[in-house]
């Protein structure tokens, strides 16, 4: 089991531009999420979606989106790029049935400049 | 609102004591409890959770946590810490089973043991 791979690792984007973080699991979770960690401010959750087709607000959505099109894919995309996003983001799955246990991708890097 | 606050950005101990990361949380009904831990460059890692039942829970590399109602608490603990359990440690808590997505994580604590 690979678990949650989230690619890529790092990214550089000038302002304005956009990109896709990718992420995919193969535990055949239902739930599956997308957090942003900033320096001492904890995780903070994007969206997320509780099975395909169905996406939802997490506290900090404001420039992002996402789809879930299959149970095992949840691309992030960023839109027209701002320095205020420049962070490390976390995909993350649940299946939802075992005490909400979340396993977490090993993080992509981006920075915004 | 539900909560989670860890009052210690450090916590320092030397190799050999315990240790004890500190949490304590508001939630509405039964929490379910969990402790994570990042290492540098990585993503987190389930440590340990308390849904119901004993208020002492054990967990992966030696560490467990006990559950106080009464203080709202759940402390990190581990008898006797090694250089390698230095890393950052995040308290969550989720108002029961609700699939995750209701997760909140606190800001996290820094483990630093010293050989």
């Amino acid at each position: 089991n690979a678990g949650v791979t989230q690619t890529p690792k790092f990214r550089i984007l000038k302002i304005g531009q956009s990109m896709t973080l990718q992420c995919t699991q193969d535990m055949n979770h239902n739930y599956m999420y997308w957090y942003r960690q900033d320096p001492g401010m904890g995780l903070k959750l994007i969206y997320y979606s509780v099975g395909a087709g169905i996406t939802d607000k997490g506290e900090v959505p404001n420039g992002y989106n996402v789809s879930r099109s299959t149970t095992e894919d949840f691309p992030l995309r960023l839109e027209l790029a701002a320095p205020s996003q420049t962070s490390v983001y976390f995909c993350a799955s649940s299946a939802g049935q075992d005490g909400n246990t979340i396993y977490f991708g090993e993080g992509s890097w981006l920075t915004v400049v | 609102a539900q909560s989670v606050a860890q009052p210690e950005d450090q916590v320092n101990v030397a190799e050999g004591n315990p240790l004890t990361v500190k949490c304590t949380y508001s939630v509405s009904g039964n929490p379910y409890l969990f402790w994570y831990v990042q290492y540098p460059n990585r993503g987190l890692q389930f440590l340990l959770k308390y849904i119901t039942g004993d208020n002492l829970v054990k967990g992966s590399y030696g560490f467990e946590a006990e559950f106080n109602k009464s203080q709202t608490s759940f402390h990190l603990k581990k008898p006797s810490a090694l250089v390698s359990d230095s890393a950052l440690y995040f308290c969550a808590v989720s108002p029961g089973n609700t699939g995750g997505f209701k997760t909140i994580f606190g800001a996290g604590t820094r483990l630093f043991v010293k050989a």
